[in-house]
């Protein structure tokens, strides 16, 4: 079975400068979440989706993160413009979406905002 | 609010046993995660308790006590592979796919 797929794996960009990325959850799962992660600290949950709507997204910067899923398979997730603070690893994950479940992590993008 | 505290580091000598503490103050409660992350790579699910008691699975153990918001997680016969990250997470009743991860305690081995 393959795993959670994501795109691109390192990213630099000068401040307000915007970025996409990309993320391919396992073939089945209805959730998918994009979590945020800075160095040392826990992943912090930006935005859940279960299949194509939103389910919580109480932590996403909406004045310059957006995020989408396509027909409820792959999702994009955007910032625009960059701040030197978004420099972080983000990390996409799914699961069944049945509760109680093991979340399953893609590789990540770290991303270094200059 | 949510609140998970974990110590941030700890250190040990392969072939030891180290117990890695997780307490928890959070509105709602439906199971204590605990995810094992190598530096630079994603977080890989290693156990998970919903009720009281303790989960075996090989070299490691998961302990869960929900009336003192409290678990650990065990880890024998400590091999210098173990080196990593252990995120303790907690899933959210009322929104049971929702987990709100502790900072980490990065864990040494030494030989």
């Amino acid at each position: 079975e393959a795993g959670v797929a994501q795109s691109p794996r390192y990213k630099i960009i000068e401040k307000r400068q915007s970025v996409a990325f990309w993320c391919n959850p396992i073939s089945g799962h209805a959730t998918l979440y994009w979590y945020q992660q800075i160095l040392g600290q826990g992943p912090k949950l930006l935005i859940q989706f279960q299949n194509n709507g939103v389910v919580d997204d109480s932590q996403l910067p909406k004045d310059r993160f957006s995020a989408e899923r396509l027909k409820g398979v792959d999702s994009t997730l955007k910032i625009q413009p960059a701040k030197l603070e978004d420099s972080a690893v983000y990390l996409c994950a799914s699961s069944t979406g049945t509760g109680g479940l093991e979340q399953y992590f893609g590789p990540g993008t770290r991303l270094t905002v200059t | 609010g949510q609140n998970i505290d974990q110590p941030t580091e700890m250190t040990a000598t392969e072939g030891a046993i180290v117990q890695i503490n997780c307490t928890y103050q959070t509105s709602g409660f439906n199971g204590l995660f605990w995810y094992q992350q190598h530096a630079g790579e994603a977080p890989t699910f290693l156990s998970y308790n919903v009720l009281d008691g303790l989960e075996e699975k090989g070299r490691f153990s998961s302990f869960l006590s929900r009336s003192k918001g409290y678990s650990y997680l065990l880890l024998k016969e400590l091999q210098m592979k173990d080196s990593a990250s252990y995120l303790c997470a907690v899933g959210l009743s009322y929104n049971t796919d929702k987990l709100i991860f502790g900072t980490g305690t990065r864990l040494q081995v030494f030989p």
